[in-house]
């Protein structure tokens, strides 16, 4: 299985609204990341979770909480998101860190977000 | 610091042409280079990549791509392309961490 899965596909929100995406990938991969991605645009970093320990934060605003319950298991909790964080959510995982090189990421499909 | 530029943002060509993705990087130290594809509404998924050892890589969907260093160059190429190759193609660089170029949409005509 070299699938990683997000739910939901599509979700629109409103800026008071708490919300939630949900990665999943059962390769046994140790690090997992999550991406935003304009439109037209190559995905830019967020976060990456490295032996389920958050080992990079890429200045993302607090609005934004990462969440890594156990290695199988990444969440992106939303709240009090402004319009211009609409965007596509991308997951992805790889076998190591890499921090330790050459080791390619799998994405899922990605959560298309709409901040109403 | 690693970067990588890609040459063009957008490539039309018609379809069982070949063609050319041109992708140039930058890094102090040794590299590991991907090229992925996208479709629209879709994630990333890797095309191919150069690690180390000969420099012509192979793919998938008949793509491959050649790791020159004295010209830090890693272009995508294919010999006949097809409809269904129209997407967005990035080039990465990793090290500590993998960086994306801009992306080339690739535009397959009939």
């Amino acid at each position: 299985d070299t699938e990683v899965t997000q739910t939901p596909k599509h979700l629109v929100m409103g800026m008071t609204n708490k919300k939630s995406l949900k990665c999943e990938q059962h390769m046994g991969h140790r690090a997992m990341y999550w991406y935003k991605q304009k439109a037209k645009k190559p995905p830019e970093l967020m976060f990456v979770y490295s032996y389920e320990k958050l080992s990079i934060n890429e200045s993302v605003p607090s609005r934004f909480s990462p969440e890594c319950p156990n290695s199988s298991l990444l969440n992106l909790h939303l709240h009090a998101l402004q319009p211009e964080d609409s965007a596509l959510y991308l997951c992805a995982s790889s076998q190591e860190p890499t921090l330790a090189g050459g080791y390619e990421q799998y994405f899922g499909p990605g959560t298309r977000l709409t901040v109403t | 610091a690693q970067s990588v530029t890609q040459l063009d943002s957008q490539v039309p060509v018609f379809e069982e042409a070949p063609v050319e993705l041109r992708c140039n990087y930058s890094s102090s130290v040794s590299v590991y280079l991907f090229w992925y594809v996208q479709y629209p509404n879709q994630g990333l998924q890797l095309l191919l990549k150069y690690l180390s050892g000969s420099t012509l890589v192979k793919g998938i969907n008949g793509f491959e791509a050649e790791f020159n260093k004295s010209q830090t160059s890693f272009h995508l190429r294919k010999p006949s392309v097809h409809i269904s190759d129209t997407a967005e193609y990035f080039c990465a660089v990793s090290n500590n961490d993998m960086r994306f170029g801009a992306g080339t949409r690739l535009t397959v005509k009939p």
